[in-house]
């Protein structure tokens, strides 16, 4: 699977979007791109997955870049309770183990 | 949406014993399990991938004989961890996956501490 680079961290006023970022150059053409994200002390929660095309679900926007090299999730209203460790995931199809990196530390500020 | 429960959420026990962790797919049925290892301050890392019916595939390092596997159905497996050491505390967390291009779901995780 390939590999994907994060941010160690982001701050985020509450109420307004969070963007995180994501990069996987070496992406293959049948990788989706999967977001999960872990509240501290619980197991991890998962957000969102795309392919090629922009999802959008009640959580969450994910925007993949044409070439499929970049994502970035997207929470679009941050409230306190998104503070969280938020990975990004490439993996081929929905079968398989899931490699978790470092993520990004999202803490979302009053 | 897919729901995945894990029990017990915290175990404390004196080194030695041996602990079980259930996990259990509540509304689908999970032809495959996973089970990762977090210590504090570090990412998941996953020990064994479970198919039900057949013996779990354990990653490079993971002692198979100190982690026993069981997914007897399709909505269970299990975890035993035997003659637990403190070096053994940490948190376990499992995961379940549908059939299809659905992705995975995450138990709430077990925090073993062995005294």
């Amino acid at each position: 699977d390939a590999k994907t680079t994060q941010p160690t961290s982001m701050d985020c006023a509450e109420g307004r979007a969070a963007n995180l970022p994501c990069n996987h150059s070496t992406i293959s053409g049948n990788e989706y791109v999967y977001w999960y994200r872990q509240i501290h002390s619980q197991g991890p929660q998962y957000i969102i997955h795309g392919l090629k095309n922009n999802e959008t679900n009640e959580m969450a926007s994910l925007i993949i870049t044409e070439d499929r090299k970049s994502s970035t999730l997207i929470l679009p209203h941050a409230t306190l309770r998104d503070t969280a460790v938020y990975y990004c995931i490439v993996r081929v199809g929905s079968q398989g183990n899931l490699i978790f990196g470092k993520g990004t530390k999202l803490s979302v500020k009053p | 949406g897919a729901v995945v429960s894990q029990h017990p959420s915290w175990v404390i026990c004196k080194s030695g014993t041996s602990v079980k962790i259930e996990c259990r797919s509540l509304d689908f049925q999970a032809t495959t399990m996973f089970w990762y290892r977090q210590f504090p301050k570090q990412s998941l890392m996953l020990m064994a991938t479970s198919n039900e019916g057949s013996k779990a595939t354990y990653e490079q390092g993971v002692e198979k004989d100190k982690f026993l596997i069981n997914h007897a159905s399709l909505t269970l497996s299990t975890l035993t961890v035997t003659s637990a050491h403190p070096e053994d505390s940490s948190f376990y967390i499992c995961s379940a996956s549908h059939e299809g291009d659905q992705p995975q779901h995450f138990g709430d995780g077990t925090r073993l501490s062995i005294l």
